[in-house]
């Protein structure tokens, strides 16, 4: 079945840290690019990050720029967030999403998963 | 930085009815990169409409997308109940953008 799982998310308080994982399959997950997307409950979506193929290239929101860091490993069909000095404005649901292409980011998403939810709060 | 605006916030509308989404850009948008996308509550968002016009594998010849330059529309021409979801516009290319969403509610 071609999928995509997120996982990791949880409560943390502020200034403290995530690491996302999302896991595909039912496609060649080395050929496209991926992304994270979050959504504040019962708001609009906001792109996070992305990564090419080969992780040669990479872009982030400003908002999370020096503070997430994603990252992916083929051979586990498998693509990371990792979260540092989280704010209260981060709390949302984060979804992996894959890229039309190999390139990035600049196309969009024909495949989402379900997401993870993180709190950050004290 | 670009800001996608979505209108109405809210549609209710009856199964049958014809829905119009609107979604407008503070730029123009090039090459008419343009996605829409439905999410229906609990679930993951799904691709319904690229390049402005295009609809993806498998979307029901109801859903349409038109438009260019800042102002561009989904159309649902005969509402179902399966179609209560928000719908989510997204500027693409130069930027990765989203906007706000309009939710449709079937009466």
């Amino acid at each position: 079945e071609v999928q995509l799982v997120e996982s990791g998310g949880a409560l943390v308080q502020p200034g403290g840290s995530l690491r996302l994982s999302c896991a595909a399959s039912g496609f060649s997950f080395d050929d496209y690019a991926m992304h994270w997307v979050r959504q504040v409950p019962g708001k609009g979506l906001e792109w996070v990050s992305g990564i090419s193929w080969n992780s040669d290239n990479i872009g982030y929101a400003d908002s999370v720029k020096g503070r997430f860091t994603i990252s992916r490993d083929n051979a586990k069909k498998s693509l990371y967030l990792q979260m540092n000095s989280l704010r209260a404005e981060d709390t949302a649901l984060y979804y992996c999403a894959k890229d039309i292409s190999s390139g990035c980011c600049y196309w969009y998403f024909d495949l989402w998963g379900r997401g993870t939810l993180v709190t950050v709060s004290s | 930085e670009i800001v996608l605006t979505q209108s109405p916030g809210t549609l209710s509308l009856s199964p049958g009815e014809r829905a119009t989404l609107s979604c407008r850009t503070s730029q123009s948008v090039s090459s008419n990169y343009l996605a829409w996308y439905q999410q229906k509550p609990g679930q993951a968002p799904r691709l319904l409409i690229f390049g402005a016009s295009s609809r993806a594998t498998g979307i029901p010849d109801r859903f349409s997308g038109s438009g260019s330059g800042t102002d561009f529309t989904l159309t649902i021409s005969r509402l179902e109940p399966e179609d209560c979801a928000v719908y989510h516009c997204q500027r693409y290319g130069s930027s990765l953008t989203f906007g706000g969403g309009t939710k449709v509610e079937i009466k």
